[in-house]
């Protein structure tokens, strides 16, 4: 069965620091790896796209990081603002499937 | 720049009545998808569609009803609510399949199952 986890489960950090989001993925045979990011109330909306064969992909001060050997991903955010307070999903697809983990709820404080 | 739109946006019915959710996208995209989002499940694919008249069950389908004689349309039938159904639900549209393709989402529909 296709797994995707997600860790931490939640995270708080002041404004301004960085952090690391991880996704450990088990879906095979594997396509590509997405990031969203989901504010509350509010549809996912994706952050980055990587295929099995990137490395990494960046969208402004959010850069994903793909290892298909290890079956991890994760999302780094330099110099966290406040409106990054948000819930971030990983989502494995094959085929045309998508297996979404449970997110991880990050607070960003002043 | 309407995108996809869902309504409606929160819905509140009894047990054993009928609830249609509906979904519009603008894009013209071939895949559309509809997702419940519960705790401690994540995202589940409930029925998605390669293109009009074409649909097919996701992970979770018992329940539901979908069709799609239009492109832009994709309406979700909960033909007898439980309150197992209580969740967020979201619609979703690709110009191609999840394989290679950017998902777009709505902005969700909340429903309550009393």
């Amino acid at each position: 069965k296709n797994q995707v986890e997600q860790s931490p489960q939640s995270l708080i950090i002041l404004e301004g620091k960085n952090c690391t989001l991880q996704c450990n993925y088990t879906v095979s045979p594997f396509s590509n790896l997405r990031w969203y990011k989901q504010d509350t109330g509010r549809g996912p909306v994706s952050l980055t796209i990587m295929t099995f064969s990137e490395n990494t992909k960046s969208n402004g001060r959010y850069t994903a990081t793909l290892d298909a050997d290890t079956k991890q991903s994760s999302l780094h955010i330099t110099a966290s603002q406040l409106s990054d307070s948000a819930s971030y999903i990983c989502d494995g697809s094959n085929a045309g499937k998508s297996t979404f983990g449970d997110g991880t709820t990050l607070t960003v404080k002043p | 720049d309407a995108g996809i739109t869902q309504s409606p946006r929160y819905k509140i019915t009894e047990t054993g009545r009928q609830v249609t959710l509906m979904c519009h996208q603008t894009w013209s995209h071939s895949y559309m998808f509809w997702y419940r989002q519960d705790l401690g499940h994540g995202l589940r694919l409930i029925y998605y569609s390669a293109a009009a008249d074409i649909t097919d069950k996701g992970e979770v389908p018992d329940g539901y009803v979908v069709s799609r004689s239009k492109t832009e349309n994709f309406p979700l039938t909960l033909e007898s609510a439980t309150r197992s159904q209580t969740s967020v639900y979201f619609c979703a549209s690709s110009e191609w399949s999840t394989v290679s393709g950017e998902l777009f989402f709505g902005e969700g529909s909340r429903l309550t199952v009393l």
